[in-house]
């Protein structure tokens, strides 16, 4: 199986744009979820999608969006950009149920200017 | 969600086995113990995962003890590509949101 995809893998962005990533699950996977990692506060819980659900979300503000397609891509988009957001954006994806593993994708390596 | 503890860095050489010690006092009857690996700005690896008593895969063997407060990753026989940062998790079913700890920086020498 192919295993999950996230594009772009590097963007560069400036204050107060917006931007959208993408991530492409494990096929037969219904859970994504996305973290935000950066060098001070680590690896960061943003949000989890569930059969086009929001079945969990962190505490980022509600700059930090996301959407779920039926076929289980996800989007997460991030408007008026901040300085701090510059990160490593991964999404990972699970069959969703009990026990299952969360596979994580390459990441999107976002700088803000 | 369960809280882990793990050491923040071990050092070792090529060839040793290296077993990194978690702690997770408050787990729950229902909560899964999981290892992943990570590279300098790649995604986190999936390595083993684990409910209780001994789990073993092709790369590595989980050993968590009766009253599964604690859970221990062995390496076996490390090599200098071994050398990346360990995040030791419990995660609740039904949920993908996993709380990560500052991890494990594992150097291996050579």
């Amino acid at each position: 199986k192919a295993g999950v995809t996230q594009t772009p893998r590097y963007l560069i962005k400036t204050r107060g744009q917006q931007v959208t990533l993408s991530c492409s699950p494990i096929s037969g996977h219904r859970s994504v979820s996305w973290y935000q990692q950066t060098p001070g506060q680590g690896l960061q819980f943003l949000f989890e999608y569930f059969s086009e659900t929001q079945r969990n979300k962190g505490n980022f503000p509600g700059r930090f969006s996301g959407r779920q397609f039926s076929n289980s891509r996800s989007e997460m988009n991030v408007s008026t950009l901040e300085l701090g957001d510059s990160a490593l954006y991964l999404c990972a994806s699970s069959g969703g149920t009990s026990g299952d593993t969360q596979y994580f994708g390459p990441g999107t390596r976002l700088t803000v200017l | 969600l369960a809280k882990t503890t793990q050491p923040i860095s071990m050092d070792s050489y090529e060839g040793q086995e290296v077993n990194i010690t978690c702690s997770h006092n408050n787990i729950a009857t229902n909560d899964y113990i999981t290892w992943y690996q990570q590279f300098p700005s790649q995604g986190p690896r999936f390595i083993i995962q684990g409910y209780k008593t001994k789990v073993t895969n092709e790369v590595a063997s989980l050993f968590i003890p009766a009253d599964r407060k604690s859970s221990t990753l062995s390496l076996p026989r490390v090599s200098l590509s071994d050398t990346a940062v360990y995040y030791c998790l419990v995660s609740t079913g039904n949920t993908g949101k996993l709380i990560f700890g500052q991890g494990t920086t594992l150097q291996v020498k050579p």
